[in-house]
């Protein structure tokens, strides 16, 4: 079966300090991945998503992904983090359900906490 | 403005009540899902459409019942069997069922057992 590790549950950077969000994956096949946002006491947003090709994703709000097959990762980054970025950031790599539909598993998260 | 849209809010029950969360999408998309999320445990998918008429057991079913009557629409009750329903839960949709569509998600409901 398929799983995500966030291993960082909390990170704090400065306003304008790059960030990179670590996400790693299990999964037997090609992987989808999948990066979510989450306000506090709102739905996800995506951010980015990766299928095939090249490795390197862009997404909204300035975020870029990097899928690498060797290390099984997935890691989120930016290269200057503004205050609005603070949020909860979700990684997730996409199956097919055994009786059809498209499964997310998610990981439990980054809280990004930027200081001003 | 095309979107999800989850009601209410907020919901309270008290214990051995059923609730009904709503859960209505403009997109026409034709799967939807709920799912799930607890401090520090990410989501947990509880139950997947993808057909009017159609539904399936997602991880943690137990406790849970939806229908599926209109493409729109797809209700999760949180029956009194579920014995720790006090959760933040989100509904979502997809064009299709593969793997690589993109899941849309609504606000989410806050429910909280007294």
């Amino acid at each position: 079966a398929q799983s995500v590790t966030q291993p960082d549950i909390h990170i704090t950077v400065s306003e304008g300090a790059s960030l990179e969000l670590r996400c790693n994956y299990s999964y037997g096949a090609t992987p989808y991945l999948f990066w979510y946002v989450q306000s506090p006491g709102q739905g996800l947003q995506l951010l980015l998503k990766y299928f095939s090709g090249d490795t390197l994703v862009q997404g909204i709000k300035g975020f870029e992904a990097e899928f690498k097959r060797s290390q099984s990762s997935f890691n989120l980054r930016k290269p200057s983090v503004h205050w609005s970025d603070a949020a909860e950031y979700f990684c997730a790599v996409g199956a097919i359900l055994t009786g059809g539909g498209n499964k997310l598993t998610f990981g439990t998260g980054t809280q990004l906490k930027v200081e001003l | 403005d095309g979107g999800i849209t989850q009601s209410p809010k907020y919901l309270f029950r008290k214990e051995g009540q059923n609730v009904t969360l709503s859960c209505e999408q403009n997109l026409n998309h034709d799967a939807m899902y709920w799912y799930r999320q607890d401090p520090g445990q990410g989501l947990r998918l509880i139950y997947y459409s993808q057909i009017v008429n159609d539904f399936q057991k997602g991880d943690i079913a137990e406790g849970y019942s939806v229908s599926r009557e209109k493409k729109e629409s797809f209700p999760l009750t949180v029956t009194s069997a579920q014995k720790n329903p006090t959760a933040f839960y989100l509904c979502a949709s997809s064009i299709r069922v593969t793997s690589t569509d993109t899941q849309y998600f609504g606000p989410g409901t806050r429910l909280t057992v007294l």
